[in-house]
């Protein structure tokens, strides 16, 4: 079974903070994910990653960005946290091709006071 | 752009009550659809793909079927444990996802 690790059930961290969320797959798949999830707006994609340093944005990238330096490790960084980023994040992973089921960790709830 | 729409938002039903969710969807040029069940806490899990109009999958209670505008979840007999959020969802341009808000079903014993 494909298992997607998240570093962090429950996070909390002050306005301003840089804030670091990793992700781990043991599955050897290319493609890895970083969405959030807010109750009425379901799953927006912040950022995506094809390939080791290959970093692409998703619909929602502003104030966040992304580390892939090891094709299991997917890391998002909140440059400079603000409240509105309080949600569930969640990181997935999948083979390539666009027929393949994502593959998804157990989130991070993120709150930012 | 590419839409994906589930309702109802949310559905309330008695042990043993049948019913079915919708997903509708508007794509240029389905590349297959997918099911996936979240249950509060933890991550969306994959359950079903359906690739063309017509298909059907199975599991346990759960039938998914699809059409060439839209797809539904039909839920035979549920039990309690059947409660969670269902996402559908499509694929985009790339190797991603765009995923409908999900439908928030409890079943009621």
């Amino acid at each position: 079974d494909v298992k997607v690790t998240q570093s962090s059930r429950y996070l909390v961290k002050r306005t301003g903070e840089k804030v670091f969320l990793e992700c781990v797959q043991d599955m050897d798949h290319e493609n890895m994910f970083w969405y959030r999830q807010d109750p009425g707006l379901g799953l927006r994609l912040i950022y995506f990653s094809y390939d080791v340093k290959m970093k692409e944005k998703g619909d929602i990238p502003e104030g966040y960005s992304v580390s892939r330096e090891k094709k299991e490790r997917f890391s998002l960084i909140l440059e400079s946290a603000s409240t509105n980023q309080t949600s569930m994040y969640l990181c997935a992973s999948s083979t390539p091709g666009q027929s393949q089921p994502q593959h998804f960790g157990d989130g991070t709830r993120l709150s930012i006071l | 752009e590419d839409q994906v729409t589930q309702s109802p938002e949310a559905l309330r039903l008695q042990e043993g009550e049948s019913s079915s969710l919708n997903c509708s969807y508007t794509v240029s040029g389905l590349r297959g659809l997918f099911w996936y069940r979240q249950d509060p806490g933890k991550g969306p899990e994959f359950l079903f793909t359906l690739y063309s109009a017509g298909e059907e999958k199975e599991k346990e209670r759960l039938k998914a079927t699809l059409t060439k505008k839209e797809s539904f979840l039909h839920i035979t007999a549920p039990k309690p444990e059947d409660s969670a959020t269902y996402l559908c969802a499509v694929p985009r341009g790339g190797n991603d996802m765009r995923f409908g808000a999900g439908t928030r079903l409890t079943v009621k014993p």
